[in-house]
């Protein structure tokens, strides 16, 4: 199916482990985001990448790192997770400039211990 | 700074009755585009709607209407006759064009409770 997808939708991990959660996009949309959700804070920016091989950080980066050798991927890694890392995560994308619009995948929901 | 700001935390409405979500946005762009995406219970975010900052005209889907003015530089979101299934968290978001590449800046959203 087309569209912007997820993996893996539910995740519980505990203090300390290396989590990966998996962004895929069948649209060849040149921008890609990564963004966590949290009560109080809204949808803050992680991460975000222009293209393949081009990424930039957002507002709250420190403790995820991304990387994007495909076009249609963009996978983003808790290195060493912790409890405030404890959200929902979504992945979105965008054909081009700021005049188009970014659609959202489904979330991820990650739990740690 | 670039800010979006939704006053409302909660509005809790019976069916049919009108309700309007706010949106006051601040950017020193004079380019720049507004969203409206909506997040039911399932979780997803669904894109609603996009307005750049050239085009001030109403813009009316159905039961939900959207009133851009930029001299209050509000971009509210009215929805008519609500229903259950209008049930959701509302959130605005501003995009600045001079900064090619940037996410978008998200209010903190309008949780919405329709009530049958």
């Amino acid at each position: 199916d087309a569209g912007i997808t997820q993996s893996p939708r539910y995740k519980i991990t505990e203090t300390g482990r290396q989590v990966t959660l998996m962004c895929h996009q069948t649209w060849s949309h040149s921008y890609m985001f990564w963004y966590r959700q949290d009560l109080g804070h809204g949808l803050r920016l992680i991460y975000y990448s222009a293209a393949a091989d081009i990424t930039d950080k957002g507002e709250v980066p420190d403790g995820y790192v991304v990387s994007r050798s495909k076009t249609e991927n963009f996978p983003l890694t808790l290195e060493s997770a912790t409890r405030s890392q404890t959200s929902v995560y979504f992945c979105a994308s965008r054909a081009g400039g700021n005049t188009d619009t970014q659609y959202f995948g489904p979330g991820t929901r990650l739990t740690v211990l | 700074a670039q800010k979006v700001t939704q006053a409302q935390t909660e509005i809790s409405v019976v069916e049919k009755e009108d309700v309007t979500l706010d949106c006051v946005y601040e950017t020193r762009d004079t380019t720049y585009y507004l969203f409206w995406y909506k997040q039911p219970p399932s979780g997803e975010l669904v894109f609603l709607i996009r307005r750049n900052s050239f085009d001030e005209q109403n813009e009316i889907s159905g039961r939900y209407s959207w009133n851009f003015q930029k001299s209050t530089s509000s971009f509210n979101f009215t929805i008519t006759a609500s229903q259950v299934v209008d049930s959701a968290v509302y959130f605005c978001a501003l995009s600045e064009a001079r900064q090619a590449g940037t996410a978008l800046i998200f209010g903190k959203g309008t949780t919405l409770s329709v009530s049958s």
